[in-house]
């Protein structure tokens, strides 16, 4: 089975300063993981992907995580917050082995941007 | 950009009646799935689709619940007889190979 713990349900940062959203994954087999953002009364995007090539993966709009199998983390970061940012990130894990799995969502960050 | 669309955006409905959940996937894609977002609650997996069979199911998705694909384009989600608690958000995703997954806009379903 696997699982996913975000923590922190909101994140408040200013504007211009580094975002960082955390994710602690559980899986038994090598995973896949992916942030989501969601915003309002919109559908999920997916913003990176993680599938076993280089543990720093770039995705859209500035943001970055890096994959860490011993502390079993997958953080998102930016490093110049943007009101636009303002919106609720999902982490999500896959496990590589089954291409029909569905993913397995952490509970999710709201992120709030202060001017 | 090819995108996942979803119809309707929004669907109420009387507890007991049938729903179908429309989706038209990516058209090269070859895995689908339905998820479900209760309102403040996480994104829930119920059920993937490929080569025309159900691959995998959640414990959620129980007999209520049936997905098809009735043509070369569309995906549906029927849930036969509605209580309130399947009032939720219903996402479409669809995949090429599997794994990366392509959301459509969703479904706000609402049992009165």
């Amino acid at each position: 089975a696997q699982s996913v713990t975000q923590l922190g349900s909101h994140v408040s940062v200013s504007e211009g300063a580094l975002v960082l959203l955390r994710c602690n994954y559980s899986s038994s087999v090598p995973p896949y993981l992916f942030w989501y953002v969601q915003y309002p009364n919109q559908g999920l995007q997916l913003l990176l992907k993680y599938t076993s090539a280089a543990t720093l993966v770039k995705g859209i709009n500035g943001f970055e995580a890096e994959f860490k199998k011993s502390e079993t983390s997958f953080h998102l970061t930016k490093p110049s917050a943007h009101m636009s940012d303002a919106a609720e990130y999902f982490c999500a894990v896959i496990h590589s082995g089954g291409g029909a799995d569905g993913l397995t969502f952490g509970k999710g960050t709201h992120l709030i941007i202060q001017p | 950009e090819p995108e996942v669309t979803q119809t309707p955006s929004h669907q109420v409905t009387q507890m007991g009646q049938e729903v179908i959940l429309r989706c038209v996937p990516i058209s090269n894609h070859l895995y689908f799935y339905w998820y479900r977002q209760i309102l403040g609650q996480k994104v829930e997996f119920l059920v993937s689709f490929y080569n025309n069979e159900i691959s995998e199911k959640s414990e959620i998705f129980d007999d209520q619940f049936s997905v098809e694909r009735p043509d070369g384009s569309n995906f549906t989600l029927k849930i036969r007889s509605t209580k309130l608690e399947d009032s939720a958000m219903y996402f479409c995703a669809s995949s090429e190979r599997g794994h990366e997954q392509y959301f459509g806009p969703g479904t706000r379903l609402t049992v009165t």
